[in-house]
């Protein structure tokens, strides 16, 4: 059975911390993507991945990075979080293959004060 | 981007009913694909329609793609509680990106 794995469900950090998410997926997948998704916003994409320590801006990249050093497992980076970081980020991955359905994780409810 | 929009932002129907939600987006497409979404959860695939097929089915789903009008349906027969669930569709153009609509709320009330 497919899985992706999320660090945590929940999360409270304060304005001005460094913030790490981490994505583990165990189907040796390609691809991997961070959203955030927020009400009457949808899924917006932060970051994707189509290979270790390669990365492509999503369409909405400021205030984040990310980090892919094994094929496993993509971080998101808060640097410095802020009040409007506060949402839920949701990792997905893919296989490389075009079309391809994305698996998603559980989602991590961040919230910062 | 351009997202896909879907309709109605909500809904809310007996078990037993037929749902319909639809989809529209804006720019061409090689694939559509549904998901579903459980209250504060991840998304799960449910289908994927390419570009070429016209109608997809799967259990009590069936999905339909209309590239003409830029649009799609997914229609969930014989509803259950258990459907009840936030419903998005994804446009695919190509590359490994999906662009996510914000999504139709459904309620089955048993």
């Amino acid at each position: 059975d497919v899985k992706v794995t999320q660090s945590s469900r929940y999360l409270v950090k304060r304005t001005g911390e460094k913030v790490f998410l981490e994505c583990v997926q165990d189907m040796d997948h390609e691809n991997m993507f961070w959203y955030r998704q927020d009400p009457g916003l949808g899924l917006r994409l932060i970051y994707f991945s189509y290979d270790v320590k390669m990365k492509e801006k999503g369409d909405i990249p400021e205030g984040y990075s990310v980090s892919r050093e094994k094929k496993e497992r993509f971080s998101l980076i808060l640097e410095s979080a802020s009040t409007n970081q506060t949402s839920m980020y949701l990792c997905a991955s893919s296989r490389s293959s075009s079309p391809s359905e994305q698996y998603f994780g559980p989602g991590t409810r961040l919230t910062v004060t | 981007s351009q997202q896909g929009e879907e309709d109605p932002q909500a809904l809310s129907i007996q078990e037993g009913e037929n749902a319909t939600m639809n989809c529209s987006y804006k720019t061409s497409i090689n694939n559509l694909q549904w998901y579903r979404q459980n209250s504060g959860r991840g998304l799960v695939h449910l289908i994927l329609i390419r570009s070429n097929e016209r109608e997809k089915h799967s259990g009590r789903l069936r999905v339909t793609l209309d590239t003409s009008k830029k649009s799609s349906s997914l229609l969930i027969t014989a509803s259950r509680a258990a459907d009840t669930a936030s419903y998005f569709c994804a446009t695919g153009a190509g590359s490994y990106q999906l662009t996510f609509g914000k999504g139709t709320k459904l309620s089955v009330i048993p």
